[in-house]
């Protein structure tokens, strides 16, 4: 069964169009997290959550933003994508105590 | 220089042959360390989690650190087509850790 759950598994959205890409767990693990990986590169962390404490790391662009409103869900939201937001965005999370993450099957944006 | 670096190969070993995949590193704070593997279009899977020097088994896999020169590795036994991914290492720290490159894996039947 399926422990990290990301929706949609593809989402189209036209340049400039805000967009919410949403992560769900049932593992109740304290930190979440958000990737950006691009084709043959590796996942480049945008932010993460340790329970409500965000902490963006000091690359991610204004343009990203995210949420969580419980423990087990996040959101990412995208205000004005542009030609090169385009990538697999990846959701993982982790215990606070044994930082195993686990990653769900990513959703592949496409910006037109 | 990145933090966590790997050849992105492709590399290619026929069906049954010992892969051995690498990845060295430079951040000292790193206390533990993750393999990943990757299907295409799939979210990375975790494989192997170690917390010190040494190795540590698990079926066919093994993963092997040496902290004293900062390297890395994961061995796969009797390999195996389905085998074929992207494999992953990742270094880290607290709630802090960085993804290598990747290496590209293709097992030929």
């Amino acid at each position: 069964d399926a422990m990290v759950i990301q929706n949609p598994r593809y989402q189209v959205t036209q340049f400039g169009k805000p967009v919410t890409l949403s992560c769900s767990q049932t593992l109740n693990h304290n930190v979440m997290y958000w990737y950006q990986q691009k084709s043959s590169q590796a996942p480049k962390l945008l932010f993460h959550y340790y329970d409500k404490d965000f902490n963006n790391e000091a690359d991610t662009p204004d343009n990203f933003q995210s949420r969580r409103p419980n423990t087990s869900f996040c959101f990412l939201d995208i205000r004005s994508p542009g030609l090169g937001d385009a990538a697999m965005y990846l959701c993982a999370t982790s215990r606070a105590d044994l930082t195993q993450a686990f990653f769900g099957q990513g959703t592949r944006l496409t910006v037109v | 220089q990145k933090e966590v670096e790997q050849d992105p190969g492709p590399l290619s070993v026929p069906e049954g042959a010992i892969v051995s995949l690498n990845c060295t590193y430079s951040n000292s704070a790193f206390q533990y360390f993750m393999w990943y593997r990757q299907y295409s279009r799939k979210g990375p899977e975790l494989l192997m989690y170690t917390y010190s020097s040494g190795n540590k088994e698990d079926g066919r896999f093994t993963a092997q650190v040496d902290k004293s020169s900062k390297y890395i590795s994961l061995f796969i036994r009797d390999s195996q087509p389905s085998d074929s991914a992207t494999y992953l290492c990742a270094g880290g720290y607290g709630q802090n850790f960085v993804f290598g490159p990747g290496t590209r894996l293709s097992v030929l039947p």
